[in-house]
């Protein structure tokens, strides 16, 4: 796995509720990602991460933000849930100069 | 942007036939297209992976080709056994920097004994 662990596995939310979700990994990997995996579209880039402080914005970033105040940790959150974002959210990892990138478990998210 | 069409979105095969899963990209600075496995419940992991300076690479039962010039790529396996049964996915990148990775829609492949 990478050394990625997502939390939380999974959660039940409430429409208009802010939520956060967080990808830690453990070996220092500069660049990290937030997908979104839904049946019939496969996963969708929400926004990525190339440093400290450094990110932007991808595919599907509307109704999203991010921040990564340290290495090890990018957070995405939800500022005002919609059903819409019920989704499973992955978070995955690209060691600096590779191509190959690591996924975490996931996290399922149902707004209600 | 790029865009990733796979087919098909579900397949069956007999163990110890083959598959061929298909995808096509519409950006031609695509330089990098990896598949990915994912079983029941597990994050996305890569299997086999491709650039474009290369039409086909092979990984024991599992082998890709590419034609650049039609903007397409298929996966092939080779005497299925019932732990292939997963759902594979197709991406394209640029391969530079950040790997944003545009992903195919999945295809269930389903390996009947």
């Amino acid at each position: 796995d990478a050394g990625i662990t997502q939390s939380p596995r999974h959660k039940v939310t409430e429409t208009g509720t802010p939520v956060t979700l967080r990808c830690h990994q453990t070996e220092n990997h500069r660049y990290m990602y937030w997908y979104r995996q839904d049946p019939g579209h496969g996963l969708r880039l929400i926004h990525y991460s190339y440093g400290v402080k450094d990110t932007d914005k991808g595919e599907v970033s509307d109704g999203y933000s991010v921040s990564r105040s340290k290495t090890e940790d990018f957070l995405l959150t939800l500022e005002s849930a919609t059903s819409s974002q019920t989704s499973v959210y992955f978070c995955a990892i690209t060691q600096t100069g590779g191509t190959e990138a690591f996924f975490g478990q996931g996290t399922r998210l149902t707004v209600v | 942007g790029e865009n990733v069409e796979q087919h098909p979105s579900t397949l069956s095969v007999q163990e110890g036939d083959s598959a061929v899963i298909k995808c096509t990209y519409s950006d031609s600075a695509s330089n990098y297209f990896p598949w990915y496995k994912q079983e029941l419940g597990k994050g996305p992991q890569l299997i086999i992976d491709i650039r474009s300076n290369v039409g086909e690479k092979k990984d024991q039962r599992i082998a890709v080709t590419l034609n650049k010039t039609a903007k397409h790529f298929s996966l092939h396996i080779t005497e299925t056994q019932p732990e292939d049964s997963a759902v594979y996915f197709c991406a394209a990148s640029t391969g530079q920097g950040a790997q944003k990775l545009v992903f195919g829609q999945g295809t269930r492949l389903t390996i009947n004994p």
